[in-house]
């Protein structure tokens, strides 16, 4: 099972939104509404911010939005702000065989 | 409130088998609302799901390493072990519990890390 593909780096600047897309197959993105994405600060845990393609964790900021069509999943930040600046990773179920399939991850960067 | 803490070796040699446990506090391991689950990330890299344990006592293992890695519940130490056997420098990672949710990685511990070098 390889990895789900995603941009290796996105950037915007303060204010303005950004999309990171999370490709994969009809074995995992496109045949399971099962798609969650996490935040991940240099040396720390990840945190989940969107789960169920579209759904938001309590506490998790509304700027943060999650979709999906197809075989792709996308997640949007709108009104980025410096704290936004981490690594994301999109996952997806990917059935009982292998469960669980990560993206390759994308740097957000904030200019 | 449910907490996760992972406890290693930090060192382990080639060749060797790599122990890795997961004190869980805040629920007990056999619940039937969380799952459990192991995740590594090596050096610079992204993430990689490794096994995941169900209320069910099902276990599931990502097929490029099932051959080697065993999950598994203490309860009466409320822990998740992992056990990852003939390790070599590709297994050099940090280590990562998890909770697992309605198919969501829903809370992590923060991570242990683990070389393996002679």
């Amino acid at each position: 099972q390889s990895a789900l593909t995603q941009p290796a780096s996105v950037s915007g600047s303060p204010g303005q939104s950004i999309t990171i897309s999370c490709s994969g197959t009809n074995s995992d993105i496109g045949s399971y509404n099962l798609v969650s994405w996490y935040q991940q600060h240099p040396g720390k845990a990840p945190k989940v911010i969107i789960y169920d393609v579209t759904k938001r964790p309590s506490g998790v900021s509304d700027r943060f939005s999650g979709s999906k069509s197809g075989n792709t999943a996308s997640l949007t930040i709108s009104g980025l702000q410096a704290e936004d600046e981490a690594d994301y990773y999109c996952c997806s179920y990917a059935g009982s065989r292998v469960l669980y399939v990560f993206g390759t991850g994308t740097k957000v960067t904030v200019l | 409130q449910l907490q996760l803490q992972e406890l290693g070796p930090g060192l382990v040699k080639p060749s060797e088998t790599l122990s890795l446990t997961c004190n869980v506090s805040g629920v007990s391991v056999n619940n039937n609302v969380y799952y459990w689950g192991w995740v590594r990330q090596p050096p610079g890299q992204g993430l990689e799901w490794i096994a995941a344990l169900y209320y069910s006592g099902n276990t599931y293992y990502s097929p490029s390493l099932k051959s080697r890695v065993t999950i598994a519940a203490d309860t009466s130490k409320n822990q998740i072990s992992l056990t990852l056997t003939s390790v070599t420098a590709a297994d050099t990672a940090v280590y990562y519990c998890a909770s697992l949710r309605v198919r969501t990685f829903h809370l992590w511990g923060p991570g242990t890390m683990v070389t393996v070098s002679s």
